[in-house]
């Protein structure tokens, strides 16, 4: 069966300090990956999304990015982060054989604190 | 561009209740329409889906029409539990990718 771990569960960084967090699946190959932001309160913001190696859209500019450096594996970076930076980081796969009707899979999400 | 608007939250009802968690979407094309589901400090779970009009999708006592004409994915069960408490999320398809496109979630809490 197909699983996806993300870590770490939390996070507290100062303001300016650097964020690396990482994304893996496991029994599926060709995932689409995606990394979402939940905001306290609000809905879920979808960050980037990548449909292979190398391969990474941005949704909305921001002072974040994102790389596919194999196939299963999508990490979220950061050089400096910000305070409007906190919130609830989600990734996610999906499948690329189903279309539009496949569901996305979740993480567990990292709950990140900038101080 | 595609858009969801979900029930502003949060909910909060006695257990047995009726629940209905109003969802209305704006789409070009035939979007495929889905329910999460978010327990406290977890990701998302998918809850239920449709992929075509009139379509119902089901899945825990939870239930869900696609409803074209009123462009519409209400939520409902019958009989709600403590268990159920959580945050729904109503979403739909669009997109490349299998981007997604959610509401802004409804909170919902059930009192024994």
């Amino acid at each position: 069966s197909q699983t996806i771990h993300q870590w770490p569960a939390t996070l507290v960084q100062p303001v300016g300090s650097p964020l690396s967090l990482e994304c893996t699946v496991e029994g599926t190959s060709n995932p689409n990956l995606y990394w979402y932001r939940q905001a306290a309160g609000r809905g879920l913001q979808l960050l980037f999304y990548s449909v292979g190696i190398g391969q990474i859209s941005s949704e909305v500019p921001q002072n974040l990015s994102a790389s596919r450096p194999q196939d299963r594996q999508f990490i979220l970076s950061s050089k400096k982060l910000l305070l409007s930076d906190s919130g609830f980081y989600l990734c996610a796969w999906s499948s690329r054989t189903g279309g539009y009707n496949s569901p996305l899979h979740f993480g567990n999400g990292t709950r990140l604190t900038v101080t | 561009g595609n858009s969801v608007t979900q029930m502003e939250g949060p909910v909060t009802l006695s257990e047995e209740a009726f629940l209905t968690i109003n969802c209305t979407y704006t789409a070009t094309g035939y979007p495929s329409l889905f329910w999460y589901v978010q327990y406290p400090g977890e990701g998302l779970q998918l809850l239920l889906k449709a992929t075509k009009a009139d379509d119902k999708g089901s899945n825990k006592g939870f239930e869900a029409t696609y409803r074209k004409e009123t462009t519409s994915f209400h939520l409902e069960k019958g009989s709600v539990q403590v268990s159920d408490s959580a945050v729904y999320f109503c979403a739909l398809s669009g997109g490349g990718a299998q981007k997604l496109v959610f509401g802004q979630g409804t909170r919902l809490t059930i009192n024994p």
